[in-house]
Formats: structure tokens, C-alpha cells, sequence
């Protein structure tokens, strides 16, 4: 299994709402990452974990919430989002360093707040 | 010094011409160089990566060029195809322990016109 899997592909969400957002891999990955996308832009960090512990938190506001539950899983949990946090959500995994190997991508979840 | 610089923004090949992306970057500890394609509502996925100890390195009809001296790296598309029409992100990043940081360039839109 080479991939990256994230669910839903698709959310819309009201302001007041809370869902998740999740991700899992089972490549042996022991980094797990957040990324954000708006359109026609790189992808920007929010998170990562390495070995189950958050590393990074790139000033990511309270309302995202990482958690990683296991090795093989990675949830976002959102709440009281804004519109301008409407944005393509990337789970990404990688070998925990020494020699990389590159990231490996999900196809994300295109999240719509309104 | 973390910025990786990307050049063209967008760019219109002719079916059968050589695609040129052009990148560079400030931060010498930098020791991994990957290009990422993206095709739309999609992840990124690698295509292809070099080290600083090589100065070029081809798969297929993608080849990477890197200048150590210039700090600048490109990659080229030999015999461009329409499928070949994606955005082309360029990156780099440094060892940490139990992770890697991708710092992205900003994005080439390619068009290869039939």
C-alpha cells in the first residue's frame, strides 16, 4: 500500500459546526503532516508529527486541532471556522529522516465554510 | 533565507517541446530538492528529486539540472504531452530529526497545447 488516504473528499461546513478531518497511511511513515492550499498556491504547513508527537505548529489559530491517534492515523478536528478557511486540506507522510525518500500525498478534502 | 523562487509562473508549450521550470534558493543547508506535480482537485505527487552531490539526474522525459555554485535548480520536460498539463511546484528541505520541512516554490502552471 503506497498511498495516502483522506476522508471526506469533500465538507461543507456552517461557522458553528465541528467535524474532522482524517488521514491514514500504512506505509510505515512515522512523519504525518497537515498542509493548506488555496487555490493556485503552494501548499502551506500547519502541523507535523513525528512519531505520534506534534513537532511543528506553524501558528496554526486554536480553531484547528491535530491529533494522532496512532502511527498509521491522522485527524484534524475543526470548529468555529471562518470562510477564509476554506482552502484544500493535504495529509501528507514521509520517512522520519536520515535518507528521504519524499513526501507522499493525499488527495486532500476540498473544505467549504460558509 | 527559508524562500525557494519559482520562475515561470505560467507556462504554453507546443505538443513535442521541452518545458524549462526554473527554481532557486538561499539556504545551503538545504540537501533535498524534490518537484512536485499537481493536476487539478488532486495532491501533489513527486515526480522526481535530486541531492546536491549530483548535478543531474533524468527519469523518463523529466530531468533535473542542479547548479551547487548557483544555487539554482530546474527541471525540463522533453517531448511535452497535453497530459503533461499540471502545475509544477519545486521544493527543498533539510534533515531534522524525525521529520523533513518542504519549503515550496510558488507553482508553474504548464500548458501543453496539442
Amino acid at each position: 500500500d503506497t498511498e495516502v488516504t483522506q476522508t471526506p473528499k469533500h465538507l461543507v461546513m456552517g461557522m458553528t459546526n465541528k467535524k474532522s478531518l482524517k488521514c491514514e497511511q500504512h506505509m510505515g511513515h512515522r512523519a504525518m503532516y497537515w498542509y493548506k492550499q488555496k487555490a493556485k498556491k503552494p501548499p502551506e504547513l500547519m502541523f507535523v508529527y513525528s512519531y505520534e508527537k506534534l513537532s511543528i505548529n506553524e501558528s496554526v489559530p486554536s480553531r484547528f486541532s491535530p491529533e494522532c491517534p496512532n502511527s498509521s492515523l491522522l485527524n484534524l478536528h475543526l470548529h468555529a471556522l471562518q470562510p477564509e478557511d476554506s482552502a484544500l486540506y493535504l495529509c501528507a507522510s514521509s520517512h522520519p529522516g536520515g535518507q528521504f525518500y519524499g513526501y507522499t500525498f493525499g488527495s486532500g478534502t476540498r473544505l467549504t465554510v460558509v | 533565507q527559508q524562500q525557494v523562487k519559482q520562475s515561470p509562473q505560467s507556462l504554453i508549450v507546443q505538443k513535442g517541446g521541452i518545458s524549462i521550470i526554473n527554481c532557486a534558493y538561499e539556504n545551503t543547508a538545504f540537501d533535498y530538492f524534490p518537484w512536485y506535480q499537481q493536476f487539478p482537485g488532486k495532491g501533489p505527487a513527486l515526480l522526481i528529486a535530486i541531492r546536491p552531490d549530483v548535478s543531474e539526474k533524468k527519469e523518463g522525459r523529466f530531468t533535473i539540472s542542479f547548479n551547487k555554485s548557483a544555487k539554482q535548480f530546474s527541471l525540463h520536460i522533453m517531448d511535452s504531452q497535453p497530459g503533461d498539463s499540471a502545475t509544477y511546484f519545486c521544493a527543498a528541505s533539510r534533515a531534522n530529526t524525525g521529520f523533513q520541512k518542504l519549503v515550496f516554490g510558488t507553482g508553474t502552471r504548464l500548458l501543453v497545447s496539442p
